[in-house]
């Protein structure tokens, strides 16, 4: 089925490891963009690419990674995750007349 | 630095009532406005979508407006029904990514 998928879905992991969150979608769209959720804070963007091999950072980039070496995929790697990176990260695509389609989300807690 | 306001920030109306959303932002130099909604747990799900040449947006029993000029744009959403209990979120498009409000808290009772 079209879309946009995001897995896993929930992750628990611990102070330091390292952590990858994976985005795909369907629809060919050239910009892709990584956005976490917290209480109080709202929906925050952390980084987006334009297409493949181009990437920006967002409002929210510190201690986060992107790559995407593929125009289906956007995975988001936290080096060494902390505490304060336990929030629900969202992925989303834009088509060609800029409107934004949300994946499911990840939901990550870091001990 | 673009800021998105939603007011209020919960709303309970009963069953059928005809209901208004409000969002503001406070620079109108946008690209477009888009609502979103999202239910608890869930990801988002875009309802509509206004180009900043557009004055609104009809979907359903959605209307959406926007008022570049005064940085306003209002959701109004006909006959209430318990189906639409959720979080309304405005988010405005300023360079490429989107700019989000905190969300309003719609609870619809039967």
């Amino acid at each position: 089925d079209a879309g946009i998928t995001q897995s896993p879905r929930y992750k628990i992991t611990e102070t330091g490891r390292q952590v990858t969150l994976m985005c795909h979608q369907t629809w060919s769209h050239s910009y892709m963009f990584w956005y976490r959720q917290d209480l109080g804070h709202g929906l925050r963007l952390i980084y987006y690419s334009a297409a493949a091999d181009i990437t920006d950072k967002g409002e929210v980039p510190d201690g986060y990674v992107v790559s995407r070496s593929k125009t289906e995929n956007f995975p988001l790697t936290l080096e060494s995750a902390t505490r304060s990176q336990t929030s629900v990260y969202f992925c989303a695509s834009s088509s060609r007349n800029h409107e934004q389609y949300f994946g499911p989300g990840t939901r990550l807690t870091v001990t | 630095k673009q800021e998105v306001t939603q007011i209020p920030a919960a709303l309970s109306v009963p069953e059928g009532e005809n209901l208004v959303l409000n969002c503001s932002f406070t620079d109108s130099a946008i690209y477009n406005l888009q609502w979103f909604r999202q239910d608890p747990g869930k990801g988002l799900t875009s309802l509509l979508l206004i180009q900043s040449s557009q004055r609104e947006q009809t979907s359903g029993r959605l209307n959406a407006s926007l008022d570049k000029s005064s940085g306003r744009s209002t959701l109004y959403i006909a006959a209430s029904q318990p189906g639409d209990s959720a979080t309304y979120l405005c988010a405005v498009e300023a360079g490429t990514a989107l700019i989000f409000g905190k969300g309003t808290t719609l609870s619809v009772s039967s």
